[in-house]
């Protein structure tokens, strides 16, 4: 059965500087998505993107995050640079053209020290 | 902003009865509801949805419910097993857009 794939599994890195998160989505599916969580608290929505463009974004997803597909299978999210409170589970997750079930990879753990 | 809400912090349950986990929600344009299932370290795993034109689906041991006039789903796990260990994440999502809204998850816990 198809996976998500994200990598790395776990980044640690210093406030301030830029992290980049992967994901690999299942092939035939056509919207992608990022969610966060951080520890103790709700799943949250950041971002959504199709056909090479976001569809719709959270509050959480400012100036300082963006994301890409640059090279038609990897989908990333970018964060310029990291706060204290950036740090949490990152979740991709992606979904068919027709569908409403979002299929989810492991996630990173991102830790901002 | 709770839109979705699960007030069941955690639930426990014998080994082959019934589990039923509680979902309520506050959106009436929510038209799609989910259920996912989370291990630690894991990422969610989709378990079960249900459209809001039922009220009831069913797959093996999973079966969800929705009262729509109460705002209220329901998921039942029948017999459970060790291995439904987990917390349960109830979420939904509106017709005018696909981002899911998510309760804070019930961690249901079963017991030999």
């Amino acid at each position: 059965e198809p996976e998500v794939t994200q990598t790395p599994s776990h980044q640690v890195t210093q406030m301030g500087q830029e992290v980049i998160l992967r994901c690999v989505p299942i092939s035939n599916h056509l919207y992608f998505y990022w969610y966060r969580q951080i520890l103790g608290q709700k799943v949250e929505f950041l971002v959504s993107f199709y056909n090479n463009e976001i569809s719709e974004k959270s509050e959480i997803f400012d100036d300082q995050f963006s994301v890409e597909r640059p090279d038609g299978s990897n989908f990333t999210l970018k964060i310029r640079s990291t706060k204290l409170e950036d740090s949490a589970m990152y979740f991709c997750a992606n979904r068919r053209l027709y569908g409403s079930e979002q299929y989810f990879g492991p996630g990173t753990r991102l830790t901002v020290t | 902003d709770q839109q979705v809400k699960q007030n069941s912090p955690s639930l426990s349950v014998q080994e082959g009865r019934i589990s039923i986990l509680n979902c309520d929600y506050t959106n009436s344009m929510f038209d799609y509801f989910l259920w996912y299932k989370k291990y630690p370290a894991e990422g969610p795993t989709f378990l079960i949805s249900i459209s809001s034109i039922k009220d009831k689906n069913e797959d093996g041991r999973f079966t969800v419910f929705l009262n729509k006039s109460a705002k209220h789903l329901s998921l039942h796990i029948v017999p459970s097993q060790p291995g439904d260990s987990a917390v349960y994440f109830c979420a939904a999502k509106s017709d005018s857009n696909y981002q899911l809204i998510w309760g804070a998850g019930t961690k249901l816990i079963i017991k030999p």
